[in-house]
């Protein structure tokens, strides 16, 4: 099946740092990326929405200049967020749709493993 | 998109299936029914979806009720690694067809051995 991977795994880093997440569709060409929040015990939070080579689609609410998505190959999304601080530890997770399927009425989702971020 | 609706917790024993319910009460003749589910400290894993017909593939088995208000995903054999929180979600196909997917609380499945 098609597979999805996120680096890294985990991360810890200062208050005031950026952090960069790596979102890579192994086996196939995506188009389009999602990315997601999730907090503790609750539900998974659409962030954006990234396709190849154009700027990303921000869900109203999440700042743009703060977490910022760049999709520059088939194959690859990166979102980085800046400045981070303490309320912006989360686990965040990338989803892949296959360019395949691009054009077809209803196709799966393939979503990475999740980064879970912490920020001191 | 249209709202789902769905128990918070659920319990089964292992070996025994489970019916997993969901009220869509307002769906749209556009709408795919799709099941994600979760295990802890995972990403989301596609299980299964429909439209009108019934669908089973090897994970589990869709169960479309004819006015499509509501559906049930059901796991014939449940095993321990089928703990997981289950995502009931309705997708339009819009013309843009971005394809995002929009998570509400789910289902929490507990299985016991």
């Amino acid at each position: 099946g098609a597979v999805v991977s996120q680096h890294p795994s985990w991360v810890i880093c200062k208050s005031g740092t950026s952090v960069k997440i790596e979102c890579r569709s192994l086996d196939f060409q995506a188009t389009t990326m999602f990315w997601y929040r999730q907090f503790p015990k609750q539900s998974l939070m659409l962030m954006a929405t990234s396709n190849e080579g154009s700027k990303a689609t921000y869900e109203q609410g999440v700042e743009k200049d703060k977490f910022l998505i760049n999709h520059a190959s088939l194959t690859l999304s990166t979102l980085t967020v800046t400045s981070a601080h303490p309320e912006d530890s989360s686990f965040y997770i990338c989803s892949a749709r296959d360019r395949r399927t691009s054009g077809r009425g209803t196709y799966e989702q393939y979503f990475g493993p999740g980064t879970r971020l912490t920020v001191t | 998109d249209a709202k789902t609706t769905q128990p918070n917790s659920m319990e089964s024993n292992e070996e025994e299936p489970v019916h997993l319910p969901c009220n869509h009460s307002t769906i749209s003749g556009t709408d795919y029914i799709h099941w994600y589910r979760q295990l802890p400290s995972q990403g989301p894993e596609y299980v299964i979806h429909g439209l009108t017909s019934n669908v089973n593939n090897r994970m589990a088995s869709l169960a479309i009720a004819e006015d499509r208000k509501s559906s049930t995903l059901i796991l014939h054999r449940a095993t321990l690694r089928d703990a997981a929180v289950y995502y009931c979600i309705l997708r339009d196909v819009p013309s843009s067809n971005t394809g995002k997917l929009i998570f509400g609380q789910g289902t929490t499945l507990q299985v016991k051995p």
